[in-house]
């Protein structure tokens, strides 16, 4: 079936340094493609999202690009910051009908050091 | 924005007792979920809804049932809770299939 595989964690960082979270993915079809962002005590918020291959998402800073030859869908930040210390979650997006079920990878973990 | 609300963000209750958990979402979602996360596994889908009063198992449905009886609400209830459905409870919503989806905050649920 479909599945979401995501780097573990924690990643631990220094202000400012460039982060990556890989992605992997296996289904069948075009899924479409999210991460979303899960701040500590809060529920998930959607931080970007690709529907096709070669799409970007980007948003705060924040990079992914839909790679259907190497099914991957990386998480990328060029300068990180304590405000972005939080759990990272890959997902995929499987259409059945008229309603789509989202697969999620486990979760990863960054934490961001002054 | 979208709000996708719950009813309560801690719980806690005794073995055997009934539980409801409550959602609702105020944008006229068509779709409506129920996810459960526990530490290491991610997320896991326990049930959702495309419509009212129509109802899809997920893939941890043993335990569970829900209840749409109203576009904007979806209950999830826990029949006899057991210790092994202590989690964090998430509900979300998305208007179309391949829509994203915009989840409420959670209930820490503790059964003992």
């Amino acid at each position: 079936g479909d599945s979401v595989t995501q780097m573990e964690g924690p990643v631990t960082l220094s202000e400012e340094a460039f982060l990556t979270i890989n992605c992997t993915y296996t289904a069948t079809g075009y899924p479409s493609l999210f991460w979303y962002v899960q701040y500590p005590g809060e529920g998930l918020q959607l931080l970007l999202k690709a529907t096709k291959a070669d799409d970007k998402g980007s948003n705060k800073g924040f990079e992914a690009t839909y790679r259907k030859e190497t099914t991957s869908f990386h998480l990328e930040k060029g300068s990180v910051q304590v405000s972005d210390s939080a759990v990272y979650f890959c997902a995929l997006c499987t259409s059945s009908g008229n309603t789509g079920k989202l697969i999620f990878g486990q979760g990863t973990t960054l934490q961001v050091k002054p | 924005d979208v709000k996708v609300t719950q009813s309560s963000r801690y719980l806690v209750k005794r073995t055997g007792e009934k539980v409801f958990l409550e959602c609702v979402q105020d944008m006229d979602h068509e779709n409506m979920f129920w996810y459960r996360q526990d530490p290491g596994l991610g997320l896991r889908l326990i049930y959702f809804s495309y419509d009212v009063k129509m109802k899809e198992k997920g893939d941890i449905p043993e335990g569970y049932s829900v209840s749409r009886e109203k576009k904007e609400r979806f209950s999830l209830i826990l029949e006899s809770a057991s210790t092994n459905q202590t989690s964090m409870y998430l509900c979300a919503s998305s208007g179309d299939g391949r829509d994203e989806q915009y989840f409420g905050p959670g209930t820490r649920l503790t059964v003992t």
